[in-house]
């Protein structure tokens, strides 16, 4: 089946402990996207890459980091700058290709919590 | 830059009634696609529908259809016959496209909007 596998589905973390979130797709997707959401709010952007080895910060990309090595494969690590990291994590790919809706898949999400 | 606001933080609806959920759009963008997404509690979450700025006809997906008013820069969710299972948050986004329809750069979402079904 193809799909968006965001590991782990819960992650606790300790003050001044770096964490990485793993996303992998098997959709071919050109492009991802990692994604914050705060209860009962929206999702904001963090960062997003449209190809292997180059991605760009979204609107909240202080105290994160992201690698783009395969086209399959988008971690982020929280790191221990980010002041706030409790939140809801979403991973999406999206096919770049004109001529089909370019509607983004999303993983099934990962919980951190800062302990 | 773009930016997405839904207005109503929460929306009631009757069972088997139709509902509108608000969306309007601001983007220096030419070309841009518009999505609306469910997300249930459990989190994930689920494409409904996706309109082109280009698209001259307002897409439809089953009970849901999307009132695209490109002038006002709006394209409001219009779900029609509710249903209990319809109870979740709505995200409406939207991304910059080249004039081919190839998505490419920023999706930017709204704050989302709470629709309850009432039996």
């Amino acid at each position: 089946d193809g799909g968006i596998t965001q590991s782990p589905k819960y992650l606790f973390r300790k003050e001044g402990q770096n964490v990485t979130l793993s996303c992998e797709q098997n959709l071919n997707h050109d492009a991802m996207y990692w994604y914050r959401q705060d209860p009962g709010q929206g999702l904001r952007l963090i960062y997003y890459s449209q190809i292997v080895n180059d991605f760009q910060k979204g609107d909240i990309a202080e105290g994160y980091s992201v690698s783009r090595e395969k086209k399959e494969s988008f971690p982020l690590t929280v790191t221990s700058a980010q002041k706030n990291p409790t939140a809801f994590y979403l991973c999406a790919s999206s096919i770049k290709t004109g001529g089909v809706i370019p509607e983004a898949f999303f993983g099934q999400g990962t919980r951190l919590t800062v302990v | 830059a773009q930016k997405i606001t839904q207005t109503q933080p929460g929306m009631f609806v009757q069972e088997k009634e139709a509902v509108t959920l608000d969306c309007t759009y601001d983007t220096s963008d030419q070309s841009y696609g518009l999505f609306w997404y469910k997300q249930p509690s459990s989190g994930e979450m689920i494409f409904l529908i996706y309109q082109g700025s280009y698209d001259e006809q307002n897409a439809t997906e089953g009970r849901y259809s999307l009132n695209f008013q490109k002038a006002r820069k709006s394209a409001n969710l219009v779900i029609s016959a509710s249903q209990l299972g319809d109870s979740a948050m709505y995200f409406c986004a939207m991304s910059p496209e080249d004039a081919g329809g190839t998505s490419y750069g920023k999706l930017t979402f709204g704050q989302g909007t709470i629709l309850t079904v009432h039996p």
